[in-house]
């Protein structure tokens, strides 16, 4: 079965903690990104990867951390200098290289500090 | 700076009636345009793209440049269309780097 997995679904945390959100996907996909989803802001993109071991911020990188170690999997680190790090986290991924590539999503991390 | 803007937040309309939800970017080069969907409960996807000029599920949308608008538009809505649509920019043709992002999204209710 095909697609992106991330977990875990809930998490919680508490505050100056570091987490760990994992993001695996098995469609052979060369690009990855994260996404912070909160209500009435759409989708933020915080990190993107195009190839392994290479990886860009995107617009609220701040507090955030990534690796790309192997193709299949793209984890992000929420760390204790987020200030606001509750919320919901999306994955995604997309072949590379190709004009008008379709992204494909995770079901998502839902992140609560306590 | 590239950006994607919804104006609007919430978007009711009445079944059977047209509907069109805007979206406007800012971008220098040549834009990659797509509406991506989520309905309740399910994962976010895709919908269209400006590139394929299709239609899905009586849903189009034409990139306009001069406007800099890739509005959304179905000539009849139906009760299943309530969703949340979001409005997204690629800039993998212009740059080296294969960035998308995303407007802040409408919420479309269409009432029975």
């Amino acid at each position: 079965d095909g697609g992106i997995t991330q977990s875990p679904k809930y998490l919680f945390r508490k505050e100056g903690q570091n987490v760990t959100l994992s993001c695996e996907q098995n469609l052979n996909h060369d690009a990855m990104y994260w996404y912070r989803q909160d209500p009435g802001q759409g989708l933020r993109l915080i990190y993107y990867s195009q190839i392994v071991n290479d990886f860009q911020k995107g617009d609220i990188a701040e507090g955030y951390s990534v690796s790309r170690e192997k193709k299949e999997s793209f984890p992000l680190t929420v760390t204790s200098a987020q200030k606001n790090p509750t919320a919901f986290y999306l994955c995604a991924s997309r072949a590379a290289g190709g004009f008008g590539g379709e992204l494909f999503f995770g079901e998502g991390s839902r992140l609560t500090v306590l | 700076a590239q950006r994607v803007t919804q104006p609007e937040k919430l978007l009711s309309v009445f079944k059977g009636a047209p509907v069109e939800l805007k979206c406007n970017y800012s971008y220098s080069g040549s834009p990659e345009l797509f509406w991506y969907v989520q309905y309740s409960r399910q994962r976010l996807q895709l919908l269209l793209r400006h590139i394929s000029r299709e239609s899905i599920k009586g849903f189009t949308a034409d990139l306009n440049k001069g406007e800099t608008s890739f509005h959304l538009k179905k000539p009849f809505a139906q009760e299943e269309d309530s969703a949340m649509y979001y409005c997204a920019l690629s800039l993998m043709p212009k740059t080296s780097y294969d960035k998308v992002i995303f407007g802040p999204g409408t919420s479309l209710s269409v009432i029975p």
